[in-house]
């Protein structure tokens, strides 16, 4: 079975603390890939990134950073100096190499950037 | 080039209505997918249509459930009669081609509520 699950509900960190948001993953497959999503209060699902089970190295993207290690079956997202514009719902998602495609996703957490 | 777009925003009906969601995805896109959140849980796959084909339709809960693509361009999903637990917020995604890699992207979600 494939699953994906991200413990933390909700955070709440001040304008310009760090904060990582969790995402820990389950699957058979020995090739799948992962995501994140951001869903703003506009509402829509905004890609951030996917990342392929072979590719183990860390990635940044400006403030954006995603740490994938297979060992502990995590894909975590940190962002470094958050902005009031980082409030939002962060999704973490898998796709499987079988199963058509569809997405498998946590359940969000909610992060909140106080000024 | 326009994004995924759903219509209605939000509807909001009484348990035995009937209402139909639609979904125009990208121009160009062969592949369409409906997701769903309920309260707050995780995003669910419902379905996948490859132009106007049906090729996994897994999750979808019950058969008062109808998703439709005719000519493979715009899908409609339609609940007949919809039920207390439907309430929730339906996405619609599409992807050029298929492929564990390609990214889906996501409209900006039907907020569907059934009284």
């Amino acid at each position: 079975a494939q699953k994906v699950t991200q413990a933390q509900t909700e955070i709440s960190v001040v304008e310009k603390e760090d904060v990582t948001l969790d995402c820990v993953y389950e699957t058979r497959d020995t090739t799948y890939y992962l995501f994140w999503y951001k869903q703003p209060p506009s509402g829509e699902l905004v890609f951030l990134i996917r990342r392929n089970s072979f590719d183990e190295q860390n990635e940044i993207s400006g403030r954006y950073s995603w740490n994938f290690q297979k060992s502990t079956s995590s894909f975590n997202f940190t962002i470094t100096a958050s902005q009031v514009v980082d409030s939002a719902v962060y999704f973490c998602a898998l796709r499987g190499s079988g199963g058509y495609n569809k997405l498998i996703f946590g359940a969000g957490t909610r992060l909140a950037v106080h000024p | 080039e326009a994004g995924v777009t759903q219509f209605p925003s939000h509807s909001v009906i009484e348990k035995g209505q009937t209402v139909t969601l639609r979904c125009d995805p990208i121009s160009g896109h062969d592949n369409l997918y409906w997701y769903r959140r309920v309260m707050g849980k995780e995003i669910k796959f419902l379905l996948h249509f490859v132009k106007e084909s049906k090729q996994d339709e897994s999750g979808m809960p019950n058969n008062r459930f109808l998703a439709e693509r005719t000519g493979g361009t715009y899908s409609t999903l339609k609940v007949q009669p919809a039920e207390l637990e439907d309430s929730g917020v339906y996405f619609c995604a599409s992807s050029p081609r298929q492929g564990a890699y390609n990214e889906q992207f996501f409209g900006p979600g039907t907020r569907l509520t059934v009284l």
